[in-house]
């Protein structure tokens, strides 16, 4: 069946240091692949999407590599920071069978002071 | 303008009784869906709305649960004869309507099933 999942459960880094979170998708049609950054109490917030016809889209602090080869999708965040602690989901759609997101199960981040 | 709101942030009802749970998008976004998030999970598709069209309902757990889209805009998820398995969050979001575009999420409605 179709999953999304994430390798880690909870990962913690340094203050400033680069964070990398990872996904892995099962589904080989999905072609559209987003991340949400999720705090305490709070809906999921849009941080960044990619297309299938991309590797790799940049935005501030953020950078979210696809390797469709593996299936796989990583989400990078420049000099973390103490307000990027929350919970990460990756989420992918397969456009051309519907409108519907496929969520993995979400990954803490803690950034350490 | 504003984000996608939900009401109530917090219901607190007892096993048996139904439940209401609304919606209001974004002004202007067409596309609107609601998930279910268990403790520490990942968000579960449950009915989306696009439009006119006739709502995919596939994500709906069983009979207990059905929305519905007023005019277009506000929705409603309702959840009759709770159960004590139907504790979570439920999530509203909505996005101008094509398949690529950005779903914004609203702050969710804590639901507790004594």
């Amino acid at each position: 069946g179709e999953s999304v999942g994430l390798h880690l459960p909870t990962l913690s880094v340094q203050e400033g240091d680069n964070s990398i979170i990872n996904c892995a998708y099962s589904n080989s049609a999905s072609d559209y692949f987003i991340w949400y950054k999720q705090e305490s109490g709070k809906g999921p917030q849009f941080i960044i999407d990619i297309r299938s016809n991309m590797d790799k889209r940049q935005g501030q602090r953020v950078t979210v590599l696809l390797n469709k080869t593996v299936k796989h999708l990583s989400l990078q965040i420049a000099a973390t920071q103490p307000g990027d602690s929350a919970v990460y989901f990756c989420a992918e759609m397969d456009t051309g069978a519907n409108s519907k997101l496929t969520f993995g199960k979400g990954i803490t981040l803690s950034v350490r002071p | 303008g504003a984000g996608v709101s939900q009401s109530p942030s917090n219901k607190v009802t007892e096993k048996g009784k139904d439940v209401e749970l609304r919606c209001d998008p974004i002004s202007g976004h067409t596309a609107l869906y609601w998930y279910r998030q268990s403790l520490g999970q990942g968000l579960e598709f449950l009915i989306y709305f696009q439009g006119n069209s006739a709502p995919d309902k596939s994500g709906l757990p069983s009979d207990r649960f059905s929305a519905e889209r007023t005019g277009g805009s506000v929705s409603t998820l309702t959840i009759q004869r709770t159960q004590q398995e139907d504790s979570a969050v439920y999530l509203c979001a909505s996005s101008l309507g094509g398949a690529k575009e950005t779903q914004y999420f609203g702050p969710g409605t804590r639901l507790l099933v004594l």
